[in-house]
């Protein structure tokens, strides 16, 4: 049962333009949500987050849009770079657990 | 931020044999976590190892396989015993950024790529 779902397995967009990922869920107890980056050979970087009480969370080129109604959510990288071309994983985590659920990723390319 | 370790970087085993993965922390942390990424699939939490006390593993692992060991507060290794090809994944261990907060990111190692043929 995957909890945590990333439909889009691959992205490309041209550099300067936005990039959106897209992420949902379907466990209602989810209060917490991150975004984590990661290149080959390297673990996932922490990258932006946001919390149930919260529909946004800007920081830099990235946002992250929560709609707990649809139990979705989105990354917007603007603009985008080629520096920003990675594989990026939604999470999610509920309470007090650290624990993180994550989804299956979606590989962003950023062209030239 | 933590800065994690781990050893071996990769390796390449024949089934039936183990492998034992390191995973060494530059500050002490109460959790530390051990996940698998197997090709083309999310990170799924293996267990969750507190120092002092036995791992907590999540539904689908079990300790004979995957025996944790976790004996001070910056250090753990992970073991793949009697490995088949299955086995084959990224293993990667985290830390919380910090413990008592409700809500935490975690810091992740490089990861061991491990093959079993």
């Amino acid at each position: 049962d995957q909890q945590v779902k990333q439909n889009s397995p691959s992205l490309s967009v041209q550099e300067g333009r936005i990039s959106i990922l897209n992420c949902d869920y379907t466990n209602s107890m989810f209060d917490y949500f991150l975004w984590y980056k990661k290149y080959p050979a390297e673990g996932p970087t922490f990258l932006i987050s946001i919390s149930s009480i919260k529909d946004k969370n800007e920081d830099g080129r990235f946002t992250v849009f929560l709609n707990k109604s649809a139990k979705h959510l989105s990354l917007h990288i603007v603009p985008s770079q080629p520096g920003d071309s990675a594989v990026y994983f939604c999470a999610a985590s509920y309470g007090t657990a650290s624990k993180l659920t994550f989804g299956t990723g979606t590989r962003l390319q950023v062209t030239l | 931020s933590a800065v994690i370790s781990q050893k071996p970087s990769r390796d390449i085993c024949q089934r039936g044999t183990s492998l034992t993965i390191q995973c060494q922390v530059d500050s002490q942390v109460t959790m530390m976590f051990w996940y698998r990424q197997q090709p083309g699939q999310s990170l799924t939490l293996i267990a969750t190892a507190n120092q002092g006390s036995e791992a907590t593993y999540e539904s689908g692992f079990v300790i004979d396989k995957f025996p944790i060991s976790r004996p001070n507060l910056t250090f753990s290794t992970l073991t793949v015993s009697n490995m088949s090809p299955e086995d084959s994944s990224i293993y990667l261990c985290s830390v919380p950024r910090a413990s008592g907060l409700v809500y935490n990111e975690q810091f992740f190692g490089p990861g061991t790529r491990l093959t079993v043929l």
